[in-house]
């Protein structure tokens, strides 16, 4: 899998918007950028995902920059519940079944 | 009904013991993952099995070995164990959609060994 960067931390206020980057300068043109968010003493949950278009769901906006060697997740207005890691991760389709977790960055959310 | 289902949650063993975990999907998903998160909140891949074939079988100790009955099974055995093997378990299952691969995780085995 291409590598990808994040900051190991950050931090907000709730209600206000949070933007989560990261940077994969090394994407290929196949590899789709999955986040995965993981809530304390839980296993990983899906957020979001795209391939060169930004996208929109129910949990968060994901926009990927034109040259697709960076992206921000978006939470539109955090809460208490959305502290949590944050994983950005390349997936290739079709190459494989797994995703290789990095560190994430690690989202304290504070009222 | 929860979608992917681990037994154990919480498992407390001696050394050298054998210990298995248990884990289920009701998702019609046709591959099924073990993950191992370590005291560091690293999260590695262990083994991938893809319609009860194995396809991903990371640097794991032979000690471990995964069993999958049916698509719907994927259980880990763990022979002779060890304190470096205290860690939590994440099982996993997927199927392989248009737009990649997403992937539900079950909430975790906590097994220390002592």
């Amino acid at each position: 899998d291409a590598k990808t960067t994040q900051p190991n931390s950050m931090e907000s206020n709730e209600e206000e918007p949070v933007h989560l980057p990261c940077n994969h300068s090394t994407i290929s043109g196949t590899d789709y950028i999955h986040w995965y968010r993981q809530l304390p003493s839980q296993g990983p949950e899906y957020v979001i995902h795209g391939l060169t278009s930004n996208v929109n769901n129910r949990m968060a906006s994901l926009a990927i920059a034109e040259d697709r060697k960076s992206s921000t997740l978006i939470l539109h207005r955090a809460t208490l519940r959305d502290a949590a890691v944050y994983y950005c991760i390349l997936r290739d389709y079709g190459s494989g079944y797994a995703l290789n977790f990095g560190k994430g960055t690690s989202l304290l959310v504070t009222p | 009904d929860t979608a992917v289902s681990q037994t154990p949650k919480y498992l407390v063993t001696q050394m050298g013991n054998d210990k298995s975990i248990k884990c289920e999907q009701n998702l019609g998903h046709d591959t099924m993952y073990w993950y191992k998160q370590d005291s560091k909140k690293f999260l590695k891949i262990m083994f991938s099995y893809n319609n009860k074939e194995l396809i991903i079988n990371e640097t794991v100790p032979n000690r471990f070995s995964p069993k999958s009955p049916d698509k719907a099974h994927l259980n880990l055995h763990i022979n002779s164990l060890e304190l470096g093997d205290s860690a939590v378990y994440f099982c996993a299952s997927s199927t392989r959609s248009s737009s990649g691969n997403t992937i539900y995780f079950g909430e975790g085995s906590w097994l220390t060994v002592v």
